[in-house]
């Protein structure tokens, strides 16, 4: 079954607001988390990604935060602007599940001027 | 400093035909991964190499599919009999040690089975 999910296939934010995106996981043995944009026809890119010991990393306009207990990260961008239009692709993995990742299926960001 | 490198870009091939899809890692990293991308499934993982050695292969379907990396600067992913069902991006990626960390990933091959 899908390790990795995210619910909300798609969000629209108007320029300058702060995009919300979610992530939830199911295996306990995961220790890293990871943000990834994809462009149309082009592969991922790793944004922003955080280990398990921490529950908060920043990194200019993106914050990831962890919820371990909950199962659930999620990636927030502040002063969003139109080229963060993409789809975000949030991955999991850890060393107990032989190191390789899981991905969600994607969440398309829209960001309206 | 390059990329990961994948070739061909596109490829096209008959059913029953033979696909062999290359990818050059970063220079200085030891692990290299292969993904599948579908609509449907999204991004699947196949098979992951360190240090040129195949460490897990859960994600390959065990008929075939068939991944070798011979030295440190290129694997391959050669899928047998291709049938309509393997069209797909598949996706290399590599990571400086490994593990379920920093991935880096190719630009793809967009495979299309006839």
């Amino acid at each position: 079954g899908q390790q990795v999910k995210q619910s909300s296939p798609s969000l629209t934010v108007q320029e300058g607001g702060i995009s919300i995106l979610n992530c939830d996981y199911e295996n306990d043995m995961f220790d890293y988390f990871a943000w990834y944009k994809k462009y149309p026809d082009n592969s991922p890119t790793l944004l922003i990604s955080v280990r398990s010991n921490v529950d908060k990393r920043e990194d200019g306009r993106l914050t990831v935060f962890l919820n371990k207990s909950g199962k659930h990260f999620s990636l927030h961008i502040t002063a969003s602007q139109p080229e963060d239009t993409a789809v975000y692709l949030c991955a999991a993995g850890g060393e107990g599940t032989g190191s390789k990742l899981s991905f969600g299926k994607g969440a398309k960001l829209t960001v309206s001027p | 400093n390059a990329g990961v490198i994948q070739t061909p870009r596109h490829k096209v091939t008959g059913k029953g035909q033979e696909a062999t899809l290359w990818c050059e890692p970063i220079s200085g990293h030891s692990a290299v991964f292969w993904y599948r991308q579908t609509i449907v499934q999204g991004l699947e993982f196949l098979t992951y190499f360190r240090n040129q050695a195949p460490i897990d292969d859960s994600g390959m379907p065990k008929e075939r599919f068939s991944a070798q990396m011979p030295n440190q600067s290129h694997s391959t992913l050669k899928i047998q009999s291709t049938q309509p069902q393997d069209s797909a991006v598949y996706l290399c990626a590599s990571s400086r040690t490994g593990g379920a960390r920093e991935q880096y990933f190719g630009p793809g091959t967009r495979l299309t089975v006839l």
